[in-house]
């Protein structure tokens, strides 16, 4: 099994719905992030966590919300998604400052 | 603030031919320093890292990169290209004023017969 999972894989949705990506880890790191991944553009962090009561906005937050639940699990949400968010989504985790990075395997999301 | 710059969005190269991917990043202080490879369709590993000491890093699958404070710079290489070496390669950015990544735009590498 895959140390940071991302659920859906794959996500189609209209513009105004709400969605939900979400993110689970098993490597026991208390930092979680989410990057948006844009051709051309690189990785930008939306939000991060260094611990289940620690959440921080990214450089990219607007329009976003996020959800610590546990220690492995960290959630995105677009509370109403517009086209411009169509994009691929990445989950990653670390042990601490300045350490490796493991990512999820990405969620393709469309807003149509 | 921290910022990386990736020369190059695309670098072609033939099988056997050296590999340099360029990186050049600002920092206020001592960086951390990482090149990541993303493959189609997945999400990134890590191919090395610079934290201190050897300033020449070794990664997997024979790539190394050498870390110049002078020249502020952080380029990837390769001797010999290999057919799978074609994917997309981050360079990344952290320090002790800011402790996230913070990723260049990337270089697709593309890798001909």
């Amino acid at each position: 099994d895959a140390d940071v999972t991302q659920t859906p894989r794959n996500r189609i949705t209209k513009t105004g719905k709400r969605i939900m990506l979400e993110c689970s880890q098993t490597k026991g790191h208390d930092r979680m992030y989410w990057y948006r991944q844009d051709p051309g553009l690189g990785l930008r962090l939306i939000y991060y966590s260094f611990d289940v009561k620690d959440i921080n906005k990214g450089e990219i937050s607007d329009g976003y919300s996020v959800s610590r639940q546990a220690q492995a699990k960290f959630s995105l949400s677009l509370e109403s998604a517009i086209p411009n968010q169509t994009a691929l989504y990445f989950c990653a985790t670390s042990e601490g400052a300045h350490t490796e990075a493991f990512f999820g395997q990405g969620t393709r999301l469309t807003v149509v | 603030a921290q910022s990386v710059t990736q020369l190059g969005s695309h670098v072609s190269v033939s099988e056997g031919a050296l590999v340099l991917l360029r990186c050049n990043y600002s920092s206020s202080v001592p960086p951390y320093l990482f090149w990541y490879v993303q493959y189609p369709n997945q999400g990134l590993q890590l191919l090395l890292k610079y934290t201190t000491g050897a300033t020449l890093v070794k990664g997997i699958n024979g790539f190394e990169a050498e870390f110049k404070k002078s020249e502020t710079s952080f380029h990837l290489t390769k001797p010999s290209a290999h057919m799978s070496d074609a994917a997309e390669y981050f360079c990344a950015v952290s320090d002790d004023s800011n402790y996230k990544l913070t990723f260049g735009k990337g270089t697709l590498l593309t890798v001909n017969p």
